[in-house]
C-alpha cells in the first residue's frame, strides 16, 4: 500500500524550530518530486516546497524562503522539512505528497498531516 | 489572498451537473496544467484532475477537467451525495517559481 506518514509536528514558541519528517513505504521513493503543503483548518492549501528526487531541485514559497529547508534521503526513504524562525502565521497543518509518475506538480499521494502549533 | 480565483462557493442538487471555475493569470494557468483536489471533510485532499483533463485512477468519468486560456473548470455530472467536498484548483506558477492554490470552493449537494 502506497502510504506516506508525517511526524514531528507540535507546539513551539515563536522564533523557535521544528524537523518535520515524512515517512514513505509501498513505492519506489527515489523517483517522485515530493511536496510539502499547508492548511490552516477550514481555510485554503497553501504550497509550501518541492524538491525532485536527487535534491538538486529545490523551491520555495516567498513566505518560507530562508526560513525553511526541504530535504529527502532517498536510502531512508524519507522526506524532511527544517522549520526555523517559525512565526505564528506558521500555524497550520502540514501534508507531504508525493507527486504522478511523469509529473513534477500533480500531488498523487497525501499524507493525513501534522499540525503545527506556533504559540507564546 | 490567493493567486488562483475560485468560488467560495458553489451547490447542485442530485443528478445534477455543476461546473467549478478557476481563474488565473499567464504565469500560471496560461502556460502550465491545471490540477483539482477533492478534500472531504476531516480528510487530507485526493487528486481528482491532473494535467487539466486526466482523471486520477479510480476518479469516476462524471468528473471531467478542461482549461482555455487562463481559465479551468471541474465540472462533475451527476451530482451525488458523497461529492459534497471542498475542491481546489492548483498550477505551477513561473513566475513565482512554485505551486499556486485557488481559494477553494465549498460544495453543496442540496
Amino acid at each position: 500500500e502506497v502510504q506516506l506518514v508525517e511526524s514531528g509536528g507540535g507546539l513551539v514558541q515563536p522564533g523557535g524550530s521544528l524537523r518535520l519528517s515524512c515517512a514513505a513505504s509501498g513505492f519506489t521513493f527515489s523517483s517522485h518530486w515530493m511536496h510539502w503543503v499547508r492548511q490552516v483548518p477550514g481555510r485554503g492549501l497553501v504550497w509550501v516546497s518541492r524538491i525532485n528526487s536527487d535534491e538538486s531541485n529545490v523551491n520555495y514559497a516567498d513566505s518560507v524562503k530562508g526560513r525553511f529547508t526541504i530535504s529527502r534521503d532517498n536510502a531512508k526513504n524519507t522526506l524532511y522539512l527544517q522549520m526555523n524562525s517559525l512565526r505564528v502565521e506558521d500555524t497550520a497543518v502540514y501534508f507531504c505528497t508525493r507527486t504522478v509518475a511523469g509529473s513534477s506538480n500533480a500531488m498523487g499521494v497525501w499524507g493525513q498531516g501534522t499540525t503545527v502549533t506556533v504559540s507564546s | 489572498q490567493s493567486v488562483l480565483t475560485q468560488p467560495p462557493s458553489a451547490s447542485g442538487t442530485p443528478g445534477q451537473r455543476v461546473t467549478i471555475s478557476c481563474s488565473g493569470s499567464s504565469s500560471n494557468i496560461g502556460s502550465n496544467t491545471v490540477n483539482w483536489y477533492q478534500q472531504l471533510p476531516g480528510t487530507a485532499p485526493k487528486l481528482l484532475i491532473y494535467r487539466s483533463n486526466q482523471r486520477s485512477s479510480g476518479v469516476p468519468d462524471r468528473f471531467s477537467g478542461s482549461k482555455s486560456g487562463t481559465s479551468a473548470s471541474l465540472a462533475i455530472s451527476g451530482l451525488q451525495s458523497e461529492d459534497e467536498a471542498d475542491y481546489h484548483c492548483a498550477a505551477w506558477d513561473g513566475s513565482l517559481d512554485g505551486v499556486v492554490f485557488g481559494g477553494g470552493t465549498k460544495l453543496t449537494v442540496l
